[in-house]
């Protein structure tokens, strides 16, 4: 079956810029998560969704970071002004319920390079 | 402040002998623990994961061991395979298995 999809699979922009990413998760999957990997590091996590209920923003490094779900579905992460710290693999991830019964299948991933 | 740590960056390990990756955590809170695999340009898999409440989980050739009392887990793989030549990321959590916190990986290679 098809796994959790995002896109673009590399982005390359310019500082300043806006820049948008997105994932559709596995079909079914109400929980729905986003992670980003700098060079080096390990996996941080930035907003997590959940069903209805009001996302878990806790994670956005700054305000310019924003994400929205719709339909309890396909999730887009918008980052606005990049800045060089961006650059970072993100990673987004959707699990049946959230719990310990149901691990996190993740994505491949959207390489971002800000220049 | 790291909550989860992998102080090895990379392990190298003889096909069939044993790998053992290891993890410390500094939260007394968490309450789930897991372990993924990545391979390069893909994203994370699921491999194995324990509860607080166990302190060994087998699954074929992967065992995780859990030891509370000095906030230490452990992946041992044997025999080792060259397809296990991957990155390994533990996580832990602190909900259940939700929001889950990753230490920084540890590159494993099986040398065949």
């Amino acid at each position: 079956g098809a796994g959790v999809s995002q896109s673009p699979s590399n982005k390359v922009t310019e500082k300043g810029k806006d820049v948008e990413l997105r994932c559709d998760p596995i079909s079914g999957h109400t929980a729905l998560y986003w992670y980003r990997q700098s060079l080096g590091q390990g996996l941080e996590f930035l907003i997590y969704f959940q069903g209805n209920s009001a996302p878990d923003k806790s994670g956005l490094p700054s305000d310019r970071f924003s994400a929205e779900r719709t339909g309890g579905s396909v999730s887009t992460l918008t980052i606005q002004r990049t800045q060089q710290e961006d650059s970072a693999v993100y990673l987004c991830a959707s699990s049946l319920g959230g719990g310990t019964n149901s691990p996190l299948h993740f994505g491949n991933g959207t390489r971002l390079t800000v220049t | 402040d790291q909550q989860v740590k992998q102080n090895s960056p990379s392990l190298s390990v003889q096909e069939g002998r044993i790998s053992i990756l290891n993890c410390d955590y500094t939260n007394s809170m968490f309450d789930y623990f897991l372990w993924y695999k990545k391979y390069p340009a893909e994203g994370p898999t699921f491999l194995i994961s324990i509860s607080s409440i166990k302190d060994k989980n087998e699954d074929g050739r992967f065992t995780v061991f859990l030891n509370k009392s000095a906030k230490h887990l452990s992946l041992h793989i044997v025999p080792s395979q060259p397809g296990d030549s991957a990155v390994y990321f533990c996580a832990a959590s602190a909900e259940y298995g939700n929001k889950l916190v990753f230490g920084a990986g540890t590159i494993l290679r099986v040398k065949s």
